[in-house]
């Protein structure tokens, strides 16, 4: 089974700064998504980021992207220019090609600091 | 777009009731899903099923049974609730040639006393 794991369970960065969040996962797929989702206070989980496994090329979305390693299976998340309104859990997933089994990682707290 | 519709947002119940969670999606999604949510162990995956009547087991399964008559909607079975099932479940489904679509329902917030 494919585990994702988010080892920092709390993150700070001040508004207008630069953060990165880890996220490691483990599988013997080699076709496969990842995704990043935020889960602000509402609970409605947005997503933030996608990349498919068989794409070098890292996904990028305005002040998002990502670090992509598949050999390495990491997979971080950059935000730029912190925003108070990026506050929020933010949850690594892994998706297998079937769409049949979805798995997250722990969570990261992200507070923004003004 | 797609919806996927929890019945209840908060609900309180009694240890030893029978407690089902509904899970509504309004396309021909074939992929759902049930999690538990809670505080430093994220999404884990309780049960899915692919198609009608077919399930399988996520990570945590005991405790918890599913129902899938209709495509169109999960049902999460809790037999004998037990406070240790206090948590937030969230139902979610996926689409796309795929499967790289994912959509979520809103959480149900259970407690039980």
């Amino acid at each position: 089974a494919q585990t994702v794991t988010q080892s920092q369970p709390e993150m700070s960065v001040q508004e207008a700064e630069t953060v990165t969040l880890s996220c490691t996962y483990d599988t013997s797929e080699n076709n496969y998504y990842l995704f990043w989702y935020k889960q602000p206070p509402s609970r409605q989980m947005i997503l933030v980021i996608r990349q498919e496994a068989y794409k070098q090329q890292n996904a990028t979305e305005n002040r998002f992207s990502v670090n992509f390693q598949k050999a390495a299976k990491s997979f971080s998340l950059k935000i730029s220019d912190s925003q108070l309104g990026d506050t929020a859990m933010y949850f690594c997933a892994f998706l297998e090609t079937s769409g049949s089994r979805l798995t997250f990682g722990e969570g990261t707290q992200l507070t923004v600091n003004p | 777009d797609v919806k996927v519709t929890q019945s209840s947002r908060y609900l309180v119940k009694r240890t030893g009731e029978k407690v089902f969670l509904e899970c509504v999606q309004d396309m021909d999604h074939e992929n759902m899903f049930w999690y538990r949510q809670d505080p430093g162990l994220g999404l884990r995956l309780i049960y899915f099923s692919y198609d009608v009547k077919m399930k399988e087991k996520g990570d945590i399964p005991e405790g918890y049974s599913v129902s899938r008559e209709k495509k169109e909607r999960f049902s999460l079975i809790l037999e004998s609730a037990s406070t240790n099932q206090t948590s937030m479940y969230l139902c979610a489904t996926t689409v796309g040639a795929r499967g790289e679509k994912l959509f979520f329902g809103s959480g149900t917030q259970l407690s039980v006393l």
